[in-house]
């Protein structure tokens, strides 16, 4: 089956820093990139939408400058957490779909536990 | 907006049992799809089953068996032989195709412990 590729799977940092996650499909082209947020014993909640070459489609509620997502290639999607603090801190998880994979089940990254000091 | 709904936080079964696990949606769309995600304790997101809308017989991935009643809007899990691996957060999940956004809807979850 279809891989997906989440890194780091787990950073601890300081608030005001930034913080890249990358999520890779490591053996077809992605489309469509899902970013999720989860808190603990909480659901998963949709952050944002990348597709390749074009903006990221927000949820509402989401800020976007805080929140920075880049779809740069049909394997490559990042999220940019900018100057973090504590509230920050959740499990974030990324998705991939679209493609030879349209209509078919999301393939879902391992997660990035976020930790800011 | 379509929404998910699992009526049950928390269940508990013994080892080798059955257990069914609810779970309503709400759309008015005619063409979609309902998953059913396991996360375990490492939190990787696992696909259990799906079902799609238009095929009336019910999905079945060997000891996992939905109950999808359209009408009602219902897409039940049941687990025969529970295994303790089972023991997991399990999420029933909406997506449709239409607008082309294929987002996924999840519910709130159902923790599941199975017991030695």
């Amino acid at each position: 089956g279809a891989v997906v590729s989440q890194h780091p799977s787990w950073v601890i940092c300081k608030s005001g820093t930034s913080v890249k996650i990358e999520c890779r499909s490591l053996d077809f082209q992605a489309t469509t990139m899902f970013w999720y947020r989860q808190f603990p014993k909480q659901s998963l909640m949709l952050m944002a939408t990348s597709n390749e070459g074009s903006k990221a489609t927000y949820e509402q509620g989401v800020e976007k400058d805080k929140f920075l997502i880049n779809h740069a290639s049909l394997t490559l999607s990042t999220l940019t957490v900018t100057s973090a603090h504590p509230e920050d801190s959740s499990f974030y998880i990324c998705s991939a779909g679209g493609g030879v994979w349209r209509n078919q089940p999301q393939h879902f990254g391992d997660g990035t536990r976020l930790s800011i000091l | 907006a379509q929404t998910v709904t699992q009526s049950q936080p928390e269940m508990s079964v013994q080892e080798a049992e059955t257990v069914t696990l609810s779970c309503t949606y709400d759309t008015s769309e005619s063409n979609y799809y309902l998953f059913w995600y396991k996360q375990p304790p490492s939190r990787q997101m696992i696909l259990v089953i799906r079902q799609e809308a238009y095929k009336q017989q019910n999905a079945t991935e060997n000891r996992f068996s939905v109950n999808f009643q359209k009408a009602a809007k219902s897409f039940s899990l049941k687990i025969s032989d529970s295994q303790l691996g089972d023991t997991a957060m399990y999420f029933c999940a909406f997506m449709t195709p239409e607008g082309g956004s294929e987002k996924l809807v999840f519910g709130k979850g159902t923790k599941l412990t199975v017991n030695p």
